[in-house]
């Protein structure tokens, strides 16, 4: 079966902008996580979604959210972009809501 | 505050050997302990967890050895191959919090 698709591969904004990412979900995985990747700070949780509702959030600050459709879909986004703000983003899911999370191969994110 | 701490930072392992890499923690509230494995320009990949009720959980060439009272947890990778040249990450999550807390991540390389 698909796995976790995410778009675009690959995002290019200018400071102050700001991004939607999205993330289709493996079929039938309800919970669905959002990762930041940077060779600083590492992998870290931005929230986890799980039928519509956020559940958990990680240390980030107000500038980034996300929501979760009813077809499970993800979107992520980040307004008043930052140039730290530049990293991997990754979405993941699981049917089980909290284990064997499935990773997609994430969004690329750069702001110049 | 880094969780979870993994180390070596990196790792340079002839074709065959074992490859093993450690991580501790000090959250006695975690219950799921899973090895990502990930190559460049992909998400992680999910490799093998184990849950704090056992010592030990082996699939393949990979097995977990688990020290529930030292709170330490590390991957050996036997008869290393040039294809396990990755990096693997570390990580741990409660039964409620839905996210992991990953390790910085170790870089493997294995020469032939």
């Amino acid at each position: 079966k698909a796995g976790v698709t995410q778009t675009p591969r690959y995002l290019i904004k200018t400071r102050g902008q700001q991004v939607t990412l999205s993330c289709s979900p493996i079929s039938g995985h309800r919970s669905v996580s959002w990762y930041q990747q940077t060779p600083g700070q590492g992998l870290q949780f931005l929230f986890e979604y799980f039928s519509e509702t956020q559940r958990n959030k990680g240390n980030f600050p107000g500038r980034f959210s996300g929501r979760q459709f009813s077809n499970s879909r993800s979107e992520m986004n980040v307004s008043t972009l930052e140039l730290g703000d530049s990293a991997l983003y990754l979405c993941a899911s699981s049917s089980a809501g909290g284990y064997g999370y499935t990773f997609g191969s994430g969004t690329r994110l750069t702001v110049v | 505050q880094q969780q979870v701490k993994q180390s070596p930072q990196s790792l340079i392992v002839q074709k065959g050997g074992i490859s093993i890499i450690n991580c501790a923690y000090e959250n006695t509230a975690f219950d799921y302990f899973p090895w990502y494995q990930q190559f460049p320009g992909k998400g992680p990949a999910l490799l093998i967890a184990i849950r704090p009720d056992v010592s030990e959980k082996k699939e393949g060439r990979f097995t977990i050895s688990f020290n529930k009272s030292a709170k330490q947890f590390s991957l050996h990778i036997m008869d290393s191959q040039p294809g396990d040249s990755a990096t693997y990450f570390c990580a741990a999550s409660t039964n409620s919090g839905y996210a992991l807390n990953f390790g910085k991540g170790t870089s493997l390389l294995v020469t032939p």
